[in-house]
């Protein structure tokens, strides 16, 4: 099914540990996403990639790097995990298209201990 | 700074009734709002759209009406059905790119 593939679902490191979320859609969508949602909070951007070749800071970008590997793929690394990066992450891909919105994957559950 | 508020955490309608979820923001460069509903363990679904030259669309039983003067927004479901219990977030971009900026959701539970 064509859509936004995250894995992976579920995920728990220790503090200090670091480790790779992966998205890929395969949709041709140009820009990609990262989000964190957490209690009260709602849906925070942490990094995304208007197109292939660009990356740029959302709104709480400190603790994470990204990479955007091809037009399909966009990972997002936790080099030293901190317990409040414990959290739920989301990627979304968009056409770019503003009538379109988001195509979200389905989540990674992280817990940091 | 919140700029996209969603002060009701949580909702709940009988079946058959109107549901309005509500929608505030702060940020007067914002010109395109977005509403999306998510179950549990899954990631959030596009529901319904509008641009800010408008003040009204209506996709079916979801109608999104926007308050320019007074930065509202709000959802409405009629009628509302059990299948419609999930959080729903109010989401709101500006012109120059794609980044959309999120509330902090309603939980909306439909009861029998």
């Amino acid at each position: 099914n064509a859509g936004v593939t995250q894995t992976p679902k579920f995920q728990v490191l220790k503090t200090g540990q670091s480790m790779t979320l992966q998205c890929a859609q395969d949709m041709n969508h140009n820009s990609m996403y990262w989000y964190r949602q957490d209690p009260g909070m709602g849906l925070r951007l942490i990094y995304y990639s208007a197109s292939e070749g660009t990356t740029d800071k959302g709104e709480v970008p400190n603790g994470y790097n990204v990479s955007r590997l091809n037009k399909r793929e966009f990972s997002l690394r936790l080099e030293s995990a901190a317990p409040s990066q414990t959290s739920v992450y989301f990627c979304a891909s968009t056409t770019g298209y503003r009538d379109y919105g988001y195509t979200f994957g389905s989540g990674t559950r992280l817990t940091v201990v | 700074d919140q700029q996209v508020k969603q002060n009701s955490p949580s909702l709940s309608v009988q079946e058959g009734r109107i549901s309005i979820l509500n929608c505030d923001y702060t940020n007067s460069m914002f010109d395109y709002f977005l509403w999306y509903k998510k179950y549990p363990a899954e990631g959030p679904t596009f529901l319904i759209s509008i641009s800010s030259i408008k003040d009204k669309n209506e996709d079916g039983r979801f109608t999104v009406f926007l308050n320019k003067s007074a930065k509202h927004l709000s959802l409405h479901i009629v009628p509302s059905q059990p299948g419609d219990s999930a959080v729903y977030f109010c989401a709101a971009k500006t012109g120059g790119g794609n980044k959309l900026t999120f509330g902090t959701g309603t939980q909306l539970k439909v009861e029998l």
